[in-house]
């Protein structure tokens, strides 16, 4: 079956300093649908970003991220970390159907 | 518009008790997910409904959780008999479940979040 694999299980930074949090994936389908949720403190996942197309870089809120088929990655990007984006991130995976493969989550703690 | 609701929002159950959870998904969506959350576990899935047919019952979970959907605005996740190692936070989400802008894009209720004593 399919399953995505964050290998960090916490990342702590100083304000400033670039983000990146790593997310490959397995699935046999060739057309993946790629997402990363983000979750704060004492509130539920919402999606912060989502791709389906290879090699095209997506953005929101600062963040971004570029499906690559050929390395199975969706890995999650930003220039400057901000304190407020102390958060836990899900990258998930989709494939033709409606179900989402979670990866175990990124713990992100971004100090002063 | 109203997103997806949960309650209680909090539960504690005696070991051994029968507890049942609660979700009003969004209005028009056609899926409906259940999970488990933990710090060690992350999301696991507990059932997947479409269009209020049950399409996945996670293999793991079957034996004392049960969830269902009365209707397409209301489903319920019946825990019997509660165990220490249940808890946990339980989030519902609903997704539009069709192709186009939204594909797969879940939204998530506030979750219940559950101590078993």
């Amino acid at each position: 079956g399919d399953s995505v694999t964050q290998t960090e299980g916490l990342v702590t930074l100083t304000e400033g300093l670039p983000v990146m949090l790593n997310c490959t994936y397995q699935t046999i389908y060739s057309n993946p649908f790629l997402f990363w949720y983000v979750q704060h403190l004492n509130e539920s996942p919402r999606l912060l970003l989502k791709s389906f197309t290879d090699n095209k870089r997506t953005e929101h809120q600062g963040f971004h991220a570029t499906l690559h088929k050929s390395s199975s990655s969706f890995h999650l990007q930003k220039s400057s970390a901000q304190l407020s984006d102390s958060a836990l991130y899900y990258c998930a995976l989709s494939n033709m159907g409606y179900k989402l493969t979670f990866g175990t989550g990124t713990s992100l703690l971004v100090d002063p | 518009d109203a997103g997806v609701t949960q309650t209680p929002r909090h539960e504690v159950a005696e070991k051994g008790q029968t507890i049942i959870l609660k979700c009003e998904p969004v209005s028009g969506h056609n899926d409906l997910f259940w999970y488990r959350q933990t710090k060690i576990q992350g999301l696991e899935l507990l059932s997947y409904f479409r269009s209020k047919s049950l399409m996945e019952d996670g293999g793991a979970f079957k034996d004392r959780f049960k969830a269902e959907m009365l209707n397409s605005s209301f489903s319920t996740l019946k825990i019997q008999p509660t165990e220490p190692k249940d808890s946990a936070v339980y989030l519902c989400a609903s997704s539009l479940g069709s192709w186009g802008d939204n594909y797969a894009e879940q939204f998530f209720g506030p979750g219940t979040r559950l101590t078993v004593l």
